[in-house]
């Protein structure tokens, strides 16, 4: 089983949708949850992180974790042409950085 | 301005010519890492370095060396290139903040070609 599943796509959606991305990890010492935004030709960026189980809030972006599941979600709302990128959800153990295989999103305008 | 630069940004070569991928940072991180994204693979860690002249193997080191001599530089070296070392290669420079988790900041990238 691999450490951190995560949904490739392509995921395409309409301006104004509400985008859901999912990842699924088997580590239970996992510490800290990522999102990281990579756009075309360019190195990841650092959306969002959180370490609890719960929602965190970030304008239009909601991280949602839930250890008990092992379980992490990004939601985008009011989707924007702008937010066509790869997102990747990443996990902290240790300081050692592990990724997702990226989900690739396009928002049609 | 914080970066890390990464050079070249494309590289075509054949294989078994030794090349180098340079990495600088400015942002005076001790830990600095890289990285190869593959379709489907995602983003695997080929090595990395915690401080200067400390370096260590991460999940896909086999055909690269590395070295670290000074903090901000973190060359990757291919000695013989192989054809499955085509790939999208990302060196990062990371820190760990407390209760902040860790955080990556990555290079533009480098498109390797191995004919």
């Amino acid at each position: 089983q691999k450490e951190v599943e995560q949904d490739p796509g392509p995921l395409s959606v309409p301006e104004g949708a509400i985008v859901s991305l999912n990842c699924t990890y088997s580590n239970s010492a996992f510490q800290y949850f990522m999102w990281y935004r990579q756009y075309s030709r360019k190195g990841p960026e650092l959306l969002m992180y959180t370490y609890s189980s719960g929602n965190k809030e970030d304008g239009r972006f909601t991280a949602q974790v839930d250890k008990s599941s092992k379980y992490i979600s990004l939601f985008i709302r009011d989707s924007q042409p702008s937010d066509s990128a790869t997102y990747l959800c990443a996990f902290n153990q240790g300081g050692k950085l592990i990724f997702g295989q990226g989900t690739e999103l396009s928002v049609k305008p | 301005e914080a970066q890390v630069t990464q050079n070249p940004r494309y590289l075509i070569t054949v294989t078994g010519k030794k090349l180098t991928v340079t990495c600088s940072q400015n942002m005076n991180h001790e830990y600095m890492s890289w990285y190869r994204q593959d379709p489907g693979l995602g983003l695997r860690q080929i090595y990395y370095s915690m401080n200067v002249e400390v370096t260590d193997k991460g999940d896909v080191p086999e055909g690269y060396k590395v070295s670290r001599k000074e903090k901000r530089n973190f060359p990757l070296i291919l000695e013989s290139p192989s054809p499955n070392q085509t790939s999208l290669y990302f060196c990062a420079s990371i820190v760990q903040g407390v209760g902040t988790g860790t955080e990556a900041f990555f290079g533009q990238g480098t498109r390797l070609t191995v004919v």
